[in-house]
């Protein structure tokens, strides 16, 4: 069964700096997405890539999938204390299906220091 | 936006109890999904369904089952309520394939 990793599982960084977060899966990825959870809440769909390059951001937030190495990666720039929280990778183990398929990664704990 | 909600964030039971898990989406979406979320195991698959009454077990169904009567909500349900049931569960819907989700109700079973 399709696994996904996560790197690093926690990262405390001070406000205001750079930080990456990578996601990598032992199978092919047909679709990666990228959540984010608050503590004990819901998680909150932040992007989806689905081709090999691809690069999308949302406010400091930049998502890149290398198809090859079957990685993505999670950069954020200029880290606030609102971007603390848990994420996490997901992809569809399978291209045609109704997500039931969907694999998570572990998660990645974030804490932003002020 | 699409929202997903979910009936209670906090809920708490007695073991044998019946619990009702209710999930509601307004966005007319066909898929639903229910999982569970531990630590150290991540989130797993109970049930989803694809259509109004149409249901299909995910990774761990025992001691749950789903009722889907109309296509916006869809109940989980501990039939007789254990300890190891204790968990955060995620409600979540998908038109294609991004799943949105709701805020999560933690179940505590004493």
């Amino acid at each position: 069964s399709q696994e996904l990793e996560q790197s690093p599982q926690s990262l405390i960084v001070q406000e205001g700096k750079n930080l990456t977060i990578n996601c990598t899966s032992s199978k092919t990825l047909y679709g990666l997405y990228w959540y984010k959870q608050k503590y004990g809440e819901g998680l909150i769909f932040l992007m989806m890539l689905q081709k090999g390059g691809e690069e999308k951001s949302h406010e400091k937030i930049t998502a890149k999938l290398d198809e090859k190495k079957q990685q993505s990666s999670l950069h954020i720039t200029a880290s606030q204390p609102s971007h603390a929280g848990i994420y996490l990778c997901g992809a569809d183990a399978r291209p045609d299906n109704y997500g039931q398929n969907f694999v998570f990664g572990p998660g990645t704990r974030l804490s932003v220091l002020p | 936006d699409v929202k997903v909600t979910q009936s209670s964030r906090y809920l708490v039971k007695r073991t044998g109890e019946k619990v009702f898990l209710e999930c509601v989406q307004d966005m007319d979406h066909e898929n639903m999904f229910w999982y569970r979320q531990d630590p150290g195991l991540g989130l797993r698959l109970i049930y989803f369904s694809y259509d109004v009454k149409m249901k299909e077990k995910g990774d761990i169904p025992e001691g749950y089952s789903v009722s889907r009567e109309k296509k916006e909500r869809f109940s989980l349900i501990l039939e007789s309520a254990s300890t190891n049931q204790t968990s955060m569960y995620l409600c979540a819907s998908s038109l294609g394939r991004t799943q949105y989700f709701g805020p999560g109700t933690r179940l505590t079973v004493t």
